[in-house]
């Protein structure tokens, strides 16, 4: 099976840095996602990782390490909107499908 | 068209009723997917289409059924359901292979088993 950890709650300041960490046991294990839900919200993709290294889109920033088994999401100068949930996901292949599994998600609070 | 709509928003039905959920998506994505997501929790993944084709049931009870008449429709159909069933129902899809990480979501039926 998989498991997926990631802290439940994360709390910063508008215009702070913050950085959202996720650890994963799996195989057949082909890279990590990172979704966005918003309370109400369908999950929105922000980024993946298949390789090492970090990527950056935007304030955002994911990165992988598959030897560690380990990714983070940074999210910088954060604005109120970015208060949310955030899930890493794992890519797996399950038979002839690939598909995701969900860690349990990072309630991200900013504050004013 | 990036979006994939669902109806209805809202359901409330009673144990013993029969209901469908609709999914839909005209983005030409091949794969389709349902989740099952609790307040507080992730989604959980129900069923995955691949070509139409069911390729993967994450050891779902019968009552719920999925079913993909075209490449753009998905249903689930739910026939004697439980209170622990009530949850947010999400469906979703995606490309090719070469993107398969990047799922689109709608925006969820909140279902209420009474």
């Amino acid at each position: 099976g998989q498991s997926l950890e990631q802290p439940s709650e994360v709390t910063a300041v508008e215009g702070a840095i913050v950085q959202i960490n996720c650890t994963y046991q799996t195989s057949g294990f082909y890279g990590l996602s990172w979704y966005q839900q918003h309370d109400g919200g369908a999950p929105t993709f922000l980024s993946y990782n298949a390789l090492d290294g970090l990527e950056e889109t935007g304030r955002f920033s994911s990165f992988l390490s598959r030897s560690d088994s380990y990714g983070y999401l940074l999210l910088q100068e954060l604005q109120m909107k970015d208060s949310a949930s955030y899930f890493c996901a794992v890519l797996i292949s399950s038979g002839s499908a690939r598909q995701l599994t969900f860690g349990s998600g990072t309630q991200l609070t900013v504050l004013p | 068209d990036t979006e994939v709509t669902q109806t209805p928003k809202h359901l409330v039905m009673g144990m013993t009723n029969k209901k469908s959920l609709k999914c839909e998506q005209h983005m030409g994505h091949r794969a389709m997917y349902w989740y099952k997501q609790k307040a507080k929790k992730p989604p959980e993944l129900m069923f995955v289409y691949s070509y139409e084709k069911l390729s993967i049931n994450e050891s779902v009870p019968s009552r719920f059924s999925p079913e993909c008449p075209n490449s753009s429709l998905l249903n689930l159909h739910l026939h004697a359901l439980q209170p622990e069933d009530s949850a947010l129902y999400l469906c979703a899809s995606r490309e090719d292979r070469g993107r398969a990480y990047e799922q689109y979501f709608g925006p969820g039926t909140r279902l209420t088993v009474t």
